[in-house]
Parts: structure tokens; C-alpha cells; sequence
């Protein structure tokens, strides 16, 4: 079966500090990945997705970036934090080619920039 | 302007009460709607509605759509405290690569 590891947990970052996040994927191939942000109170907003290695999209400009090194790691990244980036972070995945299925999500990334 | 609306935000019920949440949605090129369970961390897929008046139920979990009206409505019979997460909405367009826009979300709590 399929599951999706997101990690850390938490995290409590400076402003000014930079900041990696990294999302896997076991149990399938070529998957298209999601970084969703939820800041409290909102719903997610779609930050990045990519349909393969080293293709990316960015769905708003923002103080953060994806990358894709491996099929099936997803990596969320800034150089350096702001306050507004705090907020849970939630990587995804779902089935290339099968474009009318869910989302399945990891357990996320709650990050606090003090 | 939001295109996936839930409401209400919050509700607070007893335990065997009956609830109904509701998501509005407006988007181009419409292919399906989903909803989703969010109690601390990931998000749990329920449902995902394509075609309008064909109910989706698993338990005491039911939904609807209404593609004419544009909207979703998720009913949750003899409500348990275990019921108590946020709800979330989503709708996916036709385009590449399967992203989901979601609403704001409904917080529902099931006191005992």
C-alpha cells in the first residue's frame, strides 16, 4: 500500500532563517506531489505541485520553493524566513494519469517563525 | 474571490444529533467535488461526487451534489463525539495535474 512521510512534525524557526521540508512517497511511481499551506482558520491553499523530476508549478508568488529531486520526494524550501510563513504545511499525492482521484495527504508540518 | 464556500464555520451539537454541512462552489470547468475529514494533522478522504443527485454514503456519512445549483451537502446521522474534526470541501477543475481547491472549512463539535 501506499503511504507519504512528511517530516518534521514541528518546527520553530527565526525570522531571517531558512527552511526545508521534506515529503516521500512509498509504494508507487511516478505520483503527481502537492505542498498545501493552512493557515489557521482557512482552508488549503495549493502552493506547488509536480506531475514528475525537476517540474514544478507555483500557484502563488510567495517567500518559499519546491523542488523535486527523486520521483518521489518532494522538497519545500525557503532562504529565508518571514512571520507570514508560519502556518501547517501538508504534502500529497495522487496517481499520474488518473486525474479524477483524491488527494492523500501526510501528516504535515507545523511551522512557527518567531 | 473564494470559489469553494462551506458553511456553516463551526456548529457544536449533542451527542445523536443530525447534522448537515453545506459547500457551495463555483468554477469553470467542474469535474468533481470532495470532502474531506481533517481531525489533527492529514486530511482523510470521505467522498468524491461527480454526477448530480447520486448519494454517497458509507455509515452514518451521506453526501449529495447538485450540479445545477452548485453545491454539496454532507449529512452525518446519530452524531458521536468521534465525529468532531473539520470538514473541508474541495473541488477539482479540468486541467492538468489534479489540484484541488478548497473551502474554508466547517469545525464541527459532538459534545456527550
Amino acid at each position: 500500500s501506499q503511504t507519504i512521510h512528511q517530516w518534521p512534525a514541528t518546527l520553530v524557526q527565526p525570522v531571517g532563517s531558512p527552511l526545508s521540508l521534506e515529503c516521500t512517497v512509498e509504494g508507487t511511481s511516478n505520483p503527481n506531489l502537492y505542498w498545501y499551506r493552512q493557515a489557521a482558520g482557512r482552508g488549503l491553499q495549493l502552493l506547488f505541485y509536480s506531475v514528475g523530476i525537476g517540474q514544478i508549478s507555483s500557484e502563488v508568488p510567495q517567500n518559499l520553493s519546491a523542488s523535486r529531486p527523486q520521483d518521489r520526494q518532494f522538497i519545500l524550501s525557503s532562504k529565508k524566513l518571514l512571520l507570514s510563513d508560519s502556518g501547517f504545511y501538508l504534502c500529497a499525492w495522487s496517481p499520474r494519469g488518473l486525474d479524477n482521484s483524491p488527494l492523500h495527504f501526510g501528516n504535515g508540518t507545523r511551522l512557527t517563525v518567531t | 474571490e473564494d470559489k469553494v464556500v462551506q458553511s456553516p464555520l463551526s456548529l457544536v451539537v449533542h451527542e445523536g444529533d443530525t447534522v448537515t454541512l453545506n459547500c457551495s462552489y463555483e468554477v469553470t470547468n467542474f469535474r468533481s467535488l470532495l470532502w474531506y475529514k481533517q481531525e489533527k494533522k492529514a486530511p482523510t478522504f470521505l467522498f468524491m461526487l461527480t454526477s448530480s443527485g447520486i448519494e454517497k454514503k458509507s455509515g452514518r456519512l451521506s453526501s449529495i451534489l447538485d450540479k445545477k445549483e452548485l453545491f454539496s451537502i454532507l449529512n452525518i446521522t446519530a452524531t458521536q463525539t468521534g465525529d468532531s474534526a473539520v470538514y473541508l470541501c474541495a473541488v477539482d477543475e479540468v486541467e492538468y495535474g489534479n489540484k484541488l481547491v478548497f473551502g474554508a472549512g466547517t469545525i464541527l463539535r459532538v459534545k456527550s
